[in-house]
């Protein structure tokens, strides 16, 4: 089965500054990659997402680059705020299933 | 609108009593998941269904059957708790099996086996 691994395990910035988070998969067939954002008591929720055949995506202060030669992808989030201070999850998905593999976790600090 | 909503929201019971959690969707998706949330924050599936067929099962001890009623809802039956199930526990839906689509997560079940 798939494997991702992410890094690193915690992060803490200050804030405006930028965070950046990797994850490496080894699945060639993975072909979907979301990042998920869990605040403290609540469930994962999905900030973006990339497929296999984009190679960068972007949504305001968020980010997500995907180099499948490598088998890599990274979230990089500018401006950071208080309020991005959560636990962030990626994931690998490929097959019919929809089964997705996570990351284990990094808990981002951003100090005010 | 809740659109993936799970009852209760915290669990508390003892050693070998049964225990059940709910899980509604209201995003007119054809599939459900079942998560495990360890307290290292580790995420791994559980069970997975699409219009409820059984199309996912992962290595679980059988005392955990879902059971899915309709593609609305997937409920997580644990016979015989023991204290290593003590986590949190998710349910998650997605639109179309078949494909890789985004999973949308409930707000978790807290479980604590005393």
């Amino acid at each position: 089965g798939e494997n991702v691994e992410q890094h690193p395990s915690t992060l803490s910035v200050q804030e405006g500054d930028s965070a950046v988070i990797k994850c490496t998969y080894s699945d060639s067939a993975s072909n979907y990659f979301p990042w998920y954002k869990q605040e403290l008591g609540k469930g994962p929720q999905l900030i973006i997402d990339i497929r296999s055949n984009v190679g960068e995506k972007k949504d305001q202060r968020i980010a997500v680059t995907l180099n499948k030669t490598a088998k890599h992808f990274s979230l990089h989030i500018t401006e950071t705020q208080p309020e991005d201070s959560a636990v962030y999850f990626c994931a690998a998905s490929y097959g019919t299933g929809n089964q997705f593999y996570f990351g284990t976790g990094t808990s981002l600090t951003v100090i005010p | 609108d809740t659109a993936v909503s799970q009852t209760p929201k915290y669990l508390v019971t003892q050693m070998g009593n049964d225990k059940s959690i709910k899980c509604e969707q209201n995003l007119g998706h054809d599939t459900m998941y079942w998560y495990k949330q360890d307290s290292k924050k580790f995420l791994k599936i559980m069970f997975s269904y699409n219009n409820k067929e059984l199309i996912i099962n992962e290595t679980v001890p059988n005392r955990f059957s879902p059971k899915s009623p309709d593609k609305a809802h997937l409920n997580l039956h644990i016979n015989s708790l023991e204290l290593g199930d003590s986590a949190v526990y998710f349910c998650a839906s997605s639109q179309v099996a078949g494909v890789t689509d985004t999973q949308y997560f409930g707000p978790g079940t807290r479980l604590t086996v005393l």
